[in-house]
């Protein structure tokens, strides 16, 4: 079983819903927990990152994470066309403190 | 957040020959820097931590021999793919560790031939 569990998807909505990106982990040591956004043929880049439990709001991005469910999520509201990419979850602690374990990534496409 | 540059953005080179990536720490000095890999419609694999006047440390499976990390100073990693092989082909992707946290460069893409 993997550390950290994501579902690839993909996931197609319309704009403007609202999106609900979800990872598992079972790495009870984990503490920091990361978004990517990636674009194809381009480098992850960090969208929302945590410490611990609880929520975080930043635009139209909120991350949420439950330590005691070892779950976290992304939501994307007022989601637009721009919004399409594959989403990654990280996350590190521990043994694993200075590197992180990422899952496979989500792939969204928002359309038009 | 930190600023990581990569050079080159792509490379394609024959089969047997190396190929020099280079990853830069624009604005921060890295003790540490990563090396991952990405094969298309697949997540982010870790290669090896790069240290700064120390030698790199790898991950279980990748040579090292074959793919040689040197990190010279605080602000440059440089990964050689040696006597590159078309199953070498990838995104290469380099990232630093800052405040509890990663951030990658925009990575080199490599066409072996």
């Amino acid at each position: 079983q993997k550390e950290v569990e994501q579902d690839p998807g993909p996931l197609s909505v319309p704009e403007g819903a609202i999106v609900s990106l979800n990872c598992t982990y079972s790495n009870s040591a984990f503490q920091y927990f990361m978004w990517y956004r990636q674009y194809s043929r381009k480098g992850p880049e960090l969208l929302m990152y945590t410490y611990s439990s609880g929520n975080k709001e930043d635009g139209r991005f909120t991350a949420q994470v439950d330590k005691s469910s070892k779950y976290i999520s992304l939501f994307i509201r007022d989601s637009q066309p721009s919004d399409s990419a594959t989403y990654l979850c990280a996350m590190s602690g521990g043994a694993n403190a200075g590197k992180s374990t990422f899952g496979d990534g989500t792939t969204l496409t928002v359309k038009p | 957040g930190a600023v990581v540059s990569q050079h080159p953005s792509w490379v394609i080179c024959k089969s047997g020959t190396s190929v020099k990536i280079e990853c830069r720490s624009l604005d921060f000095q890295a003790t540490t820097m990563f090396w991952y890999r990405q094969f298309p419609k697949q997540s982010l694999m870790l290669m090896a931590t790069s240290n700064e006047g120390s030698k790199a440390t790898y991950e279980q499976g990748v040579e090292k021999d074959k793919f040689l990390i040197n990190h010279a100073s605080l602000t440059l990693s440089t990964l050689t793919v040696t006597s590159a092989h078309p199953e070498d082909s990838s995104f290469y992707i380099c990232s630093v560790w800052t405040s509890g946290t990663q951030y990658f460069g925009p990575g080199t893409r490599l066409l072996v031939l």
